[in-house]
């Protein structure tokens, strides 16, 4: 069974730093882009960053550009978001997603989602 | 960026009713364009990818279409289990943007 399992979400002061951790399970973790997506309490889905399947490739939103770092360790099945300089409008719920496989040339979306941390920004 | 304009951002609708929801986007995507469903509190959930594609596992009252920008999901029979807030997403070019949700509440 896939799972994706975050960690590492909590209160911080603005300007602080966290980092969260994505532990997946149930496939072959080397094998697929993976990205973080993050919602503000009542608001819609944004995405943040993602990484290929190597580490190789990495790209950010403009919004965290910069302050953002997300990484992978292929060994430890586990996907990593380094966040520094954080600000209030970084508080949300923060998702690690798997890219799903293309299938038969389709683009496919994300098919699997981890339940989410949640990162409060607040002095 | 390319936008996403969903709608409309809520509707009311009854059990068994049809219900279609549309996001256009600001620039051609090919088909690069998924749907989510997410319930509160919980993760969101793939629906349809490649615009049309039904993700395995996924009732076939769904079902997604595209006509150039123009993308819309349509619940053929809604479900008391359908009510919950819908998103359409890009994948085309980075960054991935999501429209801005519709959701879906009991009539």
């Amino acid at each position: 069974e896939v799972q994706l399992v975050e960690s590492g979400g909590g209160l911080v002061q603005p300007g602080g730093s966290l980092r969260l951790s994505c532990a997946a399970s149930g496939f072959t973790f080397s094998s697929y882009w993976m990205h973080w997506v993050r919602q503000a309490p009542g608001k819609g889905l944004v995405w943040v960053s993602r990484i290929n399947s190597d580490g190789s490739s990495i790209t950010y939103a403009d919004s965290v550009k910069g302050r953002f770092t997300i990484s992978r360790d292929n060994a430890k099945n586990t996907l990593y978001l380094q966040m520094n300089s954080l600000r209030a409008e970084d508080t949300a719920v923060y998702y690690c997603a798997r890219l799903g496989e293309y299938t038969y040339g389709h683009p496919p979306g994300f098919d699997y989602w981890g339940q989410g941390t949640l990162v409060t920004v607040s002095s | 960026d390319i936008q996403m304009t969903q709608s409309p951002s809520s509707l009311s609708a009854s059990v068994g009713d049809r219900v279609t929801i549309t996001c256009r986007a600001s620039q051609s995507i090919s088909s690069y364009l998924s749907w989510y469903q997410q319930k509160p509190g919980k993760a969101p959930k793939v629906l349809m990818y490649a615009a049309s594609s039904l993700q395995s596992g996924v009732p076939s009252r769904f079902s997604g279409s595209a006509s150039g920008t123009d993308f819309t999901l349509t619940i053929s029979s809604l479900q008391p289990e359908d009510f919950a807030t819908y998103y359409c997403q890009q994948s085309y070019s980075t960054p991935l943007t999501f429209g801005g949700g519709t959701k879906v509440e009991i009539k």
